[in-house]
């Protein structure tokens, strides 16, 4: 059974352009939620989506968003690149969300210049 | 992480017993995660406590405290390659929420 698969896996980008980032799912799994990692910060949750609909929210700005598609497919995306958005994107997935184990992918890591 | 404290480092020698504390606070508990993370890569689940007591997993085992917000990981006969993040993190009503992690090295 396949991973969670995040593309890309690397990418560099100028400050005040925009990215997109894609995750799918383990097959099977509904829910996907994203984190942004940070030396400093360590794991913050960015947002979890359940069917296709946002379900929760981490305390990120509204230039960070996502989307879920009817196959679980999750993307999102960052507008307006500051410096401070160089981190490691990570997706994970799991059957239902809160109480369910999470599988994470390998991470995009976007280095914004 | 939010309300989750760890140590930061630890270091400990091949073949010995480390313990990982984590201490979180317990209003929306569901559960408790712990995940490995090297260098690079992504965390990888190692376990889920959910009721009191010790969870024991080949050389990992995971204890938890719900009454005093208190978890902690055991790793027996460290292997080197055990060197890497650990993190500790808590179904609250929202989300999975992690602690900073704490980076153990093992050493020779």
């Amino acid at each position: 059974k396949a991973g969670v698969t995040q593309t890309p896996r690397y990418l560099i980008k100028t400050r005040g352009q925009q990215v997109t980032l894609s995750c799918s799912p383990i097959s099977g799994h509904r829910s996907v939620s994203w984190y942004q990692q940070t030396p400093g910060q360590g794991l913050q949750f960015l947002f979890e989506y359940f069917s296709e609909t946002q379900r929760n929210k981490g305390n990120f700005p509204g230039r960070f968003s996502g989307r879920q598609f009817s196959n679980s497919r999750s993307e999102m995306n960052v507008s307006t690149l500051e410096l401070g958005d160089s981190a490691l994107y990570l997706c994970a997935s799991s059957f239902t969300g809160v109480g369910n184990t999470i599988y994470f992918g390998e991470g995009s890591w976007l280095t914004v210049v | 992480g939010q309300n989750i404290d760890q140590p930061t480092e630890m270091t400990a020698t091949e073949g010995a017993i480390v313990q990982i504390n984590c201490t979180y606070q317990t209003s929306g508990f569901n559960g408790l995660f712990w995940y490995q993370q090297h260098a690079g890569e992504a965390p990888t689940f190692l376990s889920y406590n959910v009721l009191d007591g010790l969870e024991e997993k080949g050389r990992f085992s995971s204890f938890l405290s719900r009454s005093k917000g208190y978890s902690y990981l055991l790793l027996k006969e460290l292997q080197m390659k055990d060197s890497a993040s650990y993190l500790c993190a808590h179904t609250g009503r929202r989300a999975l929420t992690f602690g900073s992690g704490t980076r153990l090295q093992v050493q020779p």
